[in-house]
């Protein structure tokens, strides 16, 4: 049974660094690739960046320049990292996993954390 | 971008009718292109990844169709647990876009 469990900071001010972290348990870790994705009743849901175990990376444009995705292969972990965030930034960010065979569908998503900027 | 865009935005059905949301890409995405439902205070389920096929422990009264640009997502014999907001997701490219949702309400 395939399980994301995700941690990290869920209340920052302007200006701050959000950082996430997470954890795969179960199935293969290398056959698949590894996505931040963040959900806001303004934006809906939007695809923030992505990573195989590898570390080859692709990134929304949109946030590319605040945004770095990274992997750690022998823990299963991957993590986020957002900086100079703003109020804009405020949303439930989710964890989960692409299959790289299948269309890049996700799969698996973790439980997700609820970072809310403010002063 | 590609920019992915259902509809309806909501629609209002009983248990048992057939309900169909629609999802049009703007540019051709293949079958590159998925299907979720959300309940509230949860994450998204895949429901139908590659266009049309179910997957695995989704219950067969799910299906979808398309290729291309449009593409749809059909609930035959709508039950209880249904009632949820159902979002397509292309894969195609990068970045990988979402539907803004649609929310079946009883």
């Amino acid at each position: 049974q395939v399980q994301l469990h995700q941690w990290g900071a869920g209340l920052l001010k302007p200006s701050e660094t959000l950082s996430l972290t997470c954890a795969v348990y179960g199935g293969s870790f290398s056959d698949n690739y590894w996505i931040w994705i963040r959900q806001s009743p303004e934006k809906g849901l939007e695809w923030i960046a992505e990573i195989d175990h590898s570390g080859s990376t692709n990134y929304n444009p949109s946030l590319m320049r605040r945004v770095i995705i990274s992997v750690d292969s022998s823990r299963n972990q991957f993590s986020l990292k957002l900086s100079s965030v703003t109020a804009a930034d405020t949303a439930l960010y989710y964890c989960a996993r692409g299959m790289l065979s299948v269309a890049f569908a996700v799969d698996y998503w973790g439980q997700g954390t609820l970072v809310t900027v403010s002063s | 971008d590609i920019h992915m865009t259902q509809s309806p935005s909501s629609l209002s059905a009983s248990v048992g009718d057939r309900v169909a949301i629609t999802c049009r890409a703007s540019e051709s995405i293949g079958n590159y292109l998925n299907w979720y439902q959300q309940k509230p205070g949860k994450a998204p389920e895949l429901l139908i990844y590659a266009a049309s096929t179910l997957q695995s422990g989704v219950p067969s009264r799910f299906s979808g169709v398309g290729s291309g640009t449009d593409f749809t997502l059909t609930i035959n014999s709508l039950q209880p647990e249904d009632f949820a907001t159902y979002y397509c997701h292309q894969t195609y490219s990068t970045p990988r876009t979402f539907g803004q949702g649609t929310k079946v309400e009883i």
